[in-house]
């Protein structure tokens, strides 16, 4: 079945440094990929997604580039913010359309420090 | 934007008892409801699909007489978790799919059980 791999956390920054979360998967077909952030006592919330390959999603300085070759979807942010800390999940749908049937990730937990 | 709660936030019971929590979508009509339980370090896994005014569809290896999922309103949907025993303890999560507007989920934010 489908799967979703991403690094374990927590990965802890420094201000303004550059931020990876590797995302890989497993899946047939064309499936829509996902990263969605959940903020201390709040709801997961989508912060960006791809529909096909090569596709860039992007959003709040957010960028993730699905890569078909390599059935990735890193998420990078060129400057973190201590207001970036979170809990990051990349996820996918099996198919653009039916997209809501969602595998997640194990969640990768952000620190950045001042 | 939209908003689902999700009560209670943390609940901690005994051993037999049953609990239930609680999906509110609060501005929007959900269609459909998702409900994810997470271990720790784990991934958030799909238990069950429920539409409103008809049964739930569970996930492959789901107790459906362990977890109940009644979803009676477009804006409200439960999760019962019967007689519940320590391997029950887990992060349980509910998302809503606004109608009409397709890939659009909108997560609570959780309910931590301990069953002690």
């Amino acid at each position: 079945g489908d799967s979703v791999t991403q690094m374990e956390g927590p990965v802890t920054l420094s201000e303004e440094a550059f931020l990876t979360i590797n995302c890989t998967y497993t899946a047939t077909g064309y499936p829509s990929l996902f990263w969605y952030v959940q903020y201390p006592g709040e709801g997961l919330q989508l912060l960006l997604k791809a529909t096909k390959a090569d596709d860039k999603g992007s959003n709040k300085g957010f960028e993730a580039t699905y890569r078909k070759e390599t059935t990735s979807f890193h998420l990078e942010k060129g400057s973190v913010q201590v207001s970036d800390s979170a809990v990051y999940f990349c996820a996918l749908a099996p198919f653009t359309g039916g997209g809501n049937k969602l595998t997640f990730g194990t969640g990768t937990q952000l620190k950045v420090e001042l | 934007g939209a908003v689902v709660s999700q009560h209670p936030s943390r609940v901690i019971c005994k051993s037999g008892t049953s609990v239930k929590i609680e999906c509110r979508s609060l501005d929007f009509q959900a269609t459909t409801m998702f409900w994810y339980r997470q271990f720790p370090k784990q991934s958030l896994m799909l238990m069950a699909t429920s539409n409103e005014g008809s049964k739930a569809t569970y996930e492959q290896g789901v107790e459906k007489d362990k977890f109940l999922i009644n979803h009676a309103s477009l804006t409200l949907s439960t999760l019962t978790v019967t007689s519940a025993h320590p391997e029950d303890s887990s992060f349980y999560i509910c998302s809503a799919e606004q109608a009409l507007a397709n890939e659009k989920l909108f997560f609570g934010s959780g309910t931590q059980l301990s069953v002690l």
